[in-house]
Formats: structure tokens, C-alpha cells, sequence
């Protein structure tokens, strides 16, 4: 499997612009996660999902972010309009829960993101 | 709540020297621990891991043992290199609904030659 996959790895845009970042779990998996990493706050869960649905997005900053996952190969996290301060590293990560054996968090890439 | 807390870098050392990464942790039930490493430009990496008390994960010459009595799953290496330069973090996985990762905040690491 090549692992989690995310695009683009890099993305700039202009502030009030609408940004769409994408993500392929592992194939099998039923877990996938989007997490926020910068200096200030560290790594941050925005939002999960198991089996394709929401569980928890209390981690969404504002409503200008929305995630959707309309199978389990692929889910994309939206931004619009972006602003500056949502600079940062955006991850992707998947895991798996078969047999009820909850195994480790495999992450992408990651995709850098700079709203100027 | 759950949390994980480390110790507070960076840590600095020099080549083959003894490390040590404090993590301890709080949560309900009986949690997975984990390790992971993160590379500069890169997704975090799984370093170990431990799913219930007792057990010792290892790796690459790391070990961290699942300590029920301290809550604690500190990360331990005998002689470190260059090479180990990067952040690492320790994170817990409930088993509760949600199955939710808790990571602490990283430490960052820096050996010199």
C-alpha cells in the first residue's frame, strides 16, 4: 500500500480565496482524521471520522472549515474563505479497527499551506 | 478528560549519549500508548507502541514500557545519533467509543556530532 496520500503537499493562495485539500486513507481503513500542526498550538484534531461519518468535529475552528468524506477512499478538508492565520501544516491520518484490534495512527505527507 | 503530557524541549545532546523522554498520561479505562517521530518536512512516523500495562515497545534502539502504576510511558535510548534529530510525541488511543488519539506536544530533539 503507498500509504496515506495527500494533495496538493504545498498550496498558496490569497486570503479570502477557497482552498480544498485532499486525502486518500490506506485502503481498509475506517478511520481517518485531519489534524492542524503550527509553532503556536502544536498538532490539533480538527475532525474525525469512522466509517465514512463524522464522530467528532468539535476541533473545526470556525465554519469557514468543512470536511466531507463521501467514501471511504477519499475525503477533503474546505477552507472558504481562507485567511492568514489558517497557515499552517494540514495532516491526513488513518487507522484501523477491524476485529476491534484499534491499531496506530498512519499519517500522510502532509500539506503545507500559506494564505497570504 | 484524556491528556498526555511530556517534557518540555528542546533537548540537546550529544552524540551516543543517553536519552530520556518523559511522558505521562491520563485517562479512563486502559489506553494504547504510543510513540511517534517526526522528521523535519515529514508526516509523523509510528515509533512504538504498547497496548496494555507491562508491555515494552521498541524500535530503531528506542523503548518506552506501558507503566499502569505511574501512568506513565516514558521513551528511552541507549546512545543516540545525529540522525535521531526530529520531534517526538506520545500519544494515547481510547478504547471508548470514538476511539479518538490524544498526542501530547511534542519534544524536540537535537543530537550533536
Amino acid at each position: 500500500d503507498a500509504g496515506v496520500i495527500q494533495s496538493p503537499r504545498h498550496e498558496v493562495t490569497e486570503m479570502g480565496q477557497e482552498v480544498t485539500l485532499r486525502c486518500k486513507p490506506i485502503s481498509g481503513h475506517d478511520y481517518l482524521f485531519w489534524y492542524r500542526q503550527t509553532m503556536m498550538r502544536g498538532l490539533e484534531l480538527l475532525i474525525y471520522f469512522n466509517n465514512n461519518v463524522p464522530i467528532d468535529d468539535s476541533g473545526m475552528p470556525e465554519d469557514r472549515f468543512s470536511a466531507k468524506m463521501p467514501n471511504a477512499s477519499f475525503s477533503t478538508l474546505k477552507i472558504q474563505p481562507s485567511e492568514p492565520r489558517d497557515s499552517a501544516v494540514y495532516f491526513c491520518a488513518s487507522s484501523s479497527s477491524l476485529g476491534r484490534i484499534y491499531t496506530e495512527a498512519f499519517f500522510g505527507q502532509g500539506t503545507r499551506l500559506t494564505v497570504v | 478528560g484524556n491528556s498526555v503530557t511530556q517534557m518540555e524541549g528542546p533537548v540537546t545532546l550529544s552524540e551516543e549519549a543517553f536519552l530520556t523522554i518523559n511522558c505521562t498520561y491520563t485517562a479512563t479505562g486502559y489506553p494504547s500508548l504510543f510513540w511517534y517521530v517526526q522528521y523535519p518536512g515529514e508526516g509523523l512516523q509510528l515509533l512504538l507502541k504498547a497496548t496494555k500495562a507491562d508491555d515494552k515497545g521498541s524500535n530503531k534502539g528506542f523503548e518506552a514500557t506501558y507503566r499502569k502504576e505511574t501512568t506513565s510511558f516514558h521513551l528511552e535510548k541507549g546512545s543516540v545519533q545525529v540522525s535521531d534529530s526530529a520531534v517526538y510525541f506520545c500519544a494515547l488511543r481510547r478504547r471508548d467509543y470514538g476511539q479518538n488519539f490524544v498526542f501530547g506536544p511534542g519534544t524536540r530533539l537535537s543530537v550533536l556530532p
